[in-house]
């Protein structure tokens, strides 16, 4: 079957470090994703990788190795405003999206 | 980047009545348009996939006489709930992809929240 892992709940620090990881088995990969969700919102795109490695984007940066099916999700200089859902996604031989559960980030002050 | 549009934002019904959301992509030509479910504190839950001018492929588990699925044109597809139960109230959210670009990447709508009572 087709599986997408990551932790339920994670609790940083504002002004911090975090890191998010997704583990997956699925039938085929052509990519994993992240997005963020906002309580009541739709999922907003974050990053897309296809190929090992790291892939920054301003405080955000997400990682892959295929060979290992892992993915994280690296945001730095946390903010308050970066409280939300994140999902990981990943495309399958179909192209469709399987989803993670999502792992609730909150940020303390 | 691209847009994705649904109406209504959010919907209240009595039960036993039908309700429609709209998906359009306001600035490209859609070749696949996904709704999906979620219901609280749960993952997105894929429904159905539609091919423009082709009928739906629906998800394991999911009627398609409960949740009609029209995709008449490359910018919009609807979702019908029929004979709406209060099991039905989520938050529904579709998206859309064409096959250009580098990846077949989806662009969310906002969601429509229904509320059966």
């Amino acid at each position: 079957g087709q599986n997408i892992d990551q932790p339920t709940e994670m609790t940083a620090t504002e002004g911090a470090i975090v890191q998010i990881n997704c583990t997956y088995q699925t039938s085929g990969f052509n990519g994993l994703f992240w997005y963020q969700q906002h309580a009541g919102e739709a999922p907003t795109f974050l990053s897309y990788n296809v190929l090992d490695g790291l892939e920054e984007k301003g405080r955000f940066s997400s990682f892959l190795s295929r060979s290992k099916g892992y993915s994280y999700l690296l945001l730095k200089e946390l903010q308050m405003k970066d409280s939300a859902s994140y999902l990981c996604a990943v495309q399958d031989s179909n192209y469709q999206l399987i989803w993670g559960a999502g792992t609730k980030l909150i940020i303390k002050p | 980047g691209a847009v994705v549009s649904q109406h209504p934002s959010w919907v209240i019904c009595k039960s036993g009545t039908s309700v429609k959301i709209e998906c359009r992509s306001l600035d490209f030509q859609a070749t696949t348009m996904f709704w999906y479910r979620q219901f609280p504190k749960q993952s997105l839950m894929l429904m159905a996939t539609s091919n423009e001018g082709s009928k739906a492929t629906y998800e394991q588990g999911v009627e398609k006489d409960k949740f009609l699925i029209n995709h008449a044109s490359l910018t919009l597809s609807t979702l019908t709930v029929t004979s709406a139960h209060p099991e039905d109230s989520s938050f529904y959210i579709c998206s859309a992809s064409n096959l250009e670009g580098d990846y077949n990447e989806q662009f969310f709508g906002p969601g429509t929240r229904l509320t059966v009572l």
